[in-house]
């Protein structure tokens, strides 16, 4: 049982570039989230989804675009990279069960934008 | 503003001490709190959770301890090991109702034999 699936683990990319970066899982969670890892700033919350095609914000969404087809896969598309957009992304599931209960990390994608 | 923050220094301590890491948050008032591990080139696993109503939770070597009128929590690792040795972060949801945490920016712990 895999759990959570990053695809790819690292990626380079140029600037104006369309990349995405894919996060499946095997739970059937519901609750679906994006977030970005960066020096001093911690883990930021980019997009969340709470059920298939149901998808909101989170705290930095611009510049981003995702997709909730089906409950298992939640891509995040950055649609013209830009070198900000350089970073650790992390895919994270939740029940949707009690609150408090954990969320469930994948091992993240490193994406580097020269 | 709000903000949640942890000491960015790492913690250096010898085995068998007790490493005590400190997460304080302004602004915020968390129905829970979550404390997680974070190993070089993995994802956050899950630790432990506090309630507001609770004011220290145990689990093994673990205690995390929480203040709401300080706004902080404490997370202690008694007997700590070399394979103590992460990043811990806390995170806590401020009640979205849809645990969209928000975590801090994690205090690595470094323990030597």
């Amino acid at each position: 049982d895999a759990g959570i699936t990053q695809s790819p683990r690292y990626k380079i990319t140029e600037t104006g570039r369309q990349v995405t970066l894919m996060c499946h899982q095997t739970w059937s969670h519901s609750y679906m989230f994006w977030y970005r890892q960066d020096l001093g700033h911690g883990l930021r919350l980019i997009y969340y989804s709470a059920a298939a095609d149901i998808t909101d914000k989170g705290e930095v969404p611009d510049g981003y675009v995702v997709s909730r087809s089906k409950t298992e896969n939640f891509p995040l598309t950055l649609e013209s990279a830009t070198r900000s957009q350089t970073s650790v992304y992390f895919c994270a599931t939740w029940t949707g069960g009690e609150l408090g209960s954990p969320l469930h990390f994948g091992n993240g994608t490193r994406l580097t934008v020269t | 503003s709000q903000k949640i923050e942890q000491n960015s220094e790492a913690l250096n301590i010898q085995e068998g001490k007790t490493a005590t890491l400190t997460c304080n948050y302004t602004n915020y008032s968390p129905a829970y709190l979550q404390w997680y591990r974070q190993d070089p080139g993995r994802g956050p696993v899950f630790l432990l959770l506090i309630r507001e109503n609770e004011k220290e939770k145990r689990k093994e070597r673990l205690k995390v301890t929480f203040d709401t009128t300080l706004k902080q929590s404490l997370f202690h690792i008694t007997a700590s090991q070399p394979a103590d040795s992460a990043t811990y972060l806390c995170a806590l949801d401020p009640n979205t109702g849809f645990q969209k945490l928000v975590f801090g920016t994690g205090t690595r712990l470094l323990v030597s034999p």
